[in-house]
Order: C-alpha cells, then sequence, then structure tokens
C-alpha cells in the first residue's frame, strides 16, 4: 500500500461545477495535511493545509479531515479553467520527520469552459 | 518578499560527472528540504536542513548529498551522475514545518 494515495485521473469538471479531490494516507499517527496545486512547467503551489478533523474553508476551496477514516480531500467550488492543474496531496508523517512530506502521485484536474 | 530562488534553472550534465545545485531559501525560514521529481516516481524527499544541520534524509544513495550554510542558504549536490538522475530538483523552504514548504522553481537536470 501507498503512504499517500490519490484518486486517480485525470478528473474533468465543467465550468462552475465542484471538483472533489481525494486522499488516503496510510500513517495513522500523521499530523499535517496539505494541498499543492502544480500547473504543467511549474513548480507545486501551497493552496491549504489542515490538521484538525472537520471542514477548513479558503475561498473556493475546502479542505476536509477525516483521521479516524485517514482521509482528506479537497473540495473546489465554482470550478475555473485556470483551477486546471494537477492537485498533490501532501502527509506530514508523525514522530521525527523533520521537514519530510510525503506526496501522492497527484491527480490532473481539468476544467473545461 | 522574494520567494525561493534556485539556480541553475536548467542544466545538462554526462554520466559519470557531478552536480551542484543552490537554494537561497525565504528570508527568515531556516528549514530547507529538496526533493526530486520524476514523472515515474513523483515527489520524493531528499533531506532537510535546519540550522546547517542536516535533520532528516530520504532513501536515496549516498551520491546525493547537501549542506546548509549559516545564512540558511543551501546546496545539493549529486556526483557520478547517472540517466536515471535526470529530474526536476525542488527546493522548499519552511519558517515552521506545520505551516507548509514554500517551493521554488526547481533546477531541470538531464544527464546524457
Amino acid at each position: 500500500q501507498k503512504e499517500v494515495e490519490q484518486n486517480s485521473g485525470p478528473l474533468s469538471v465543467p465550468e462552475g461545477a465542484i471538483a472533489s479531490l481525494n486522499c488516503t494516507y496510510s500513517d495513522r499517527g500523521s499530523q499535517s495535511f496539505f494541498w499543492y496545486r502544480q500547473y504543467s512547467g511549474k513548480s507545486p503551489e501551497l493552496i491549504m493545509f489542515i490538521y484538525s478533523n472537520g471542514d477548513k474553508e479558503d475561498g473556493r476551496f475546502t479542505a476536509q479531515l477525516n483521521k479516524a477514516s485517514q482521509y482528506v480531500s479537497l473540495l473546489i467550488r465554482d470550478s475555473q479553467p485556470s483551477d486546471s492543474a494537477t492537485y498533490l496531496c501532501a502527509v506530514k508523517p508523525g514522530g521525527t520527520s523533520y521537514g519530510k512530506l510525503t506526496f501522492g502521485q497527484g491527480t490532473i484536474l481539468t476544467v473545461h469552459p | 518578499k522574494a520567494g525561493v530562488t534556485q539556480t541553475p534553472r536548467y542544466l545538462i550534465k554526462t554520466r559519470g560527472q557531478q552536480v551542484t545545485l543552490s537554494c537561497s531559501p525565504i528570508s527568515g525560514h531556516r528549514s530547507v528540504s529538496w526533493y526530486q521529481q520524476t514523472p515515474g516516481q513523483g515527489l520524493q524527499f531528499l533531506f532537510e536542513y535546519f540550522s546547517e544541520t542536516q535533520r532528516n534524509k530520504g532513501n536515496f544513495p549516498g551520491r546525493f548529498s547537501g549542506r546548509q550554510f549559516s545564512n540558511s542558504r543551501s546546496e545539493m549536490n549529486v556526483s557520478t551522475l547517472e540517466l536515471g538522475d535526470s529530474a526536476l530538483y525542488l527546493c522548499a523552504s519552511s519558517f515552521r514545518t506545520g505551516n507548509g514548504y514554500t517551493f521554488g522553481s526547481g533546477t531541470r537536470l538531464t544527464v546524457v
């Protein structure tokens, strides 16, 4: 089992729809969870981070965390063509793991007009 | 506020050579991590430095090494390059680990 797994893509949604990106992780000791966006040919850009169970909202983005189910998700409301990118779920492992984030393989999102 | 700066942006090297990549973190950030990104393996952690000390290391061979200077700037070195080392090398800095990392633009290394 991979340490961090994301729903296989690519994911295609129409403009204005809600895009739902999912991620599961295997380390129950994980404490911090991050969503990054990576445009083709660019470096990852931090969208949100979440530590506590429940929802965290930032503009059109909502991160959801369920530690019991070892599940984290990202919802993008009112999706725009500019949201088309690869979305990376990253988890900070438990224990002494300075600086290390474990990334999922990414989900490619395409928002079509 | 300047972001994370990586130099050079592109490199082409021959098998067997060595290479040094540079990273200047965001001002005030003392933690610097390095990652390798390839299409097949995705983003993989190489190592992390804080106050000139390597605190964590990923599962890479000893050919991959790094260091951090007193001004928090960091370098990574790859010796005896192999074709499989061709990748995008990303540096990321953080003030507090829990707040996530800001990535630089990366160095695209091609080994021929």
